[in-house]
């Protein structure tokens, strides 16, 4: 199993350009999350799902949206970039809606916004 | 509201001491807590959870977690810390109650082992 993988590692926009960030997983996970980190700020829920079809908003959704059409992807789009939103991006599945699992992250995605 | 404090930015300890790294909770019901550790330039990597049962929790690398309810405390502890040990720590907790079983995050906590 690969785990969770996530595209790009690194990425610069330009403030106003848009972008999707890419997750997959292949554990069949049902619960798929993004985070964002900054420095002292632990991380942060940007949105989640609990399943194929099913997202919802986490504790920092504005200027982000979500999809989920299949178990294995879960992309996270910025609408239009801003420099608040520079910052380390994980994505994160869980192997089912039991709150006693074990959540996995995937390696990050480094973005920066100018 | 759920919510973790991780009261030290940064932990420093010399090689072979005891390490410590608090963590304290706040949830409505009974919490679900979790430590994971992140390397440079790595993703958070799960170290050990508590769920129920036991309060003493024996997790990966030799770490363990003691659960305290009273105290609302789910602080890591390792015997004898190793300069591969030097990483940023953070807790979690989820109430098992709360819409969405949400994963809440400390701020982390940088661990840095002197030889």
């Amino acid at each position: 199993n690969a785990g969770v993988t996530q595209t790009p590692k690194f990425q610069v926009l330009k403030t106003g350009q848009s972008m999707t960030l890419q997750c997959a997983q292949d554990m069949n996970h049902e619960y798929m999350s993004w985070y964002r980190q900054d420095p002292g700020m632990g991380l942060r829920l940007i949105h989640y799902s609990v399943g194929a079809g099913i997202t919802d908003q986490g504790e920092v959704p504005n200027g982000y949206n979500v999809s989920r059409s299949t178990t294995e992807d879960f992309p996270l789009r910025l609408l239009s970039a801003a420099p608040s939103q520079t910052s380390v991006y994980f994505c994160a599945s869980r192997g089912d809606r039991e709150s006693t699992d074990t959540q996995y992250f995937g390696p990050g995605t480094r973005l920066t916004v100018l | 509201a759920q919510s973790v404090a991780q009261p030290e930015d940064q932990v420093n300890v010399a090689e072979g001491n005891p390490l410590t790294v608090k963590c304290t909770y706040s949830v409505s019901g009974n919490p679900y807590l979790f430590w994971y550790v992140q390397y440079p330039n790595r993703g958070l990597q799960f170290l050990l959870k508590y769920i129920t049962g036991d309060n003493l929790v024996k997790g990966s690398y030799g770490f363990e977690a003691e659960f305290n309810k009273s105290q609302t405390s789910f602080h890591l502890k390792k015997p004898s810390a190793l300069v591969s040990d030097s990483a940023l720590y953070f807790c979690a907790v989820r109430d098992p109650k709360a819409a969405g079983n949400k994963l809440t995050f400390g701020g982390g906590t940088r661990v840095l082992v002197k030889p």
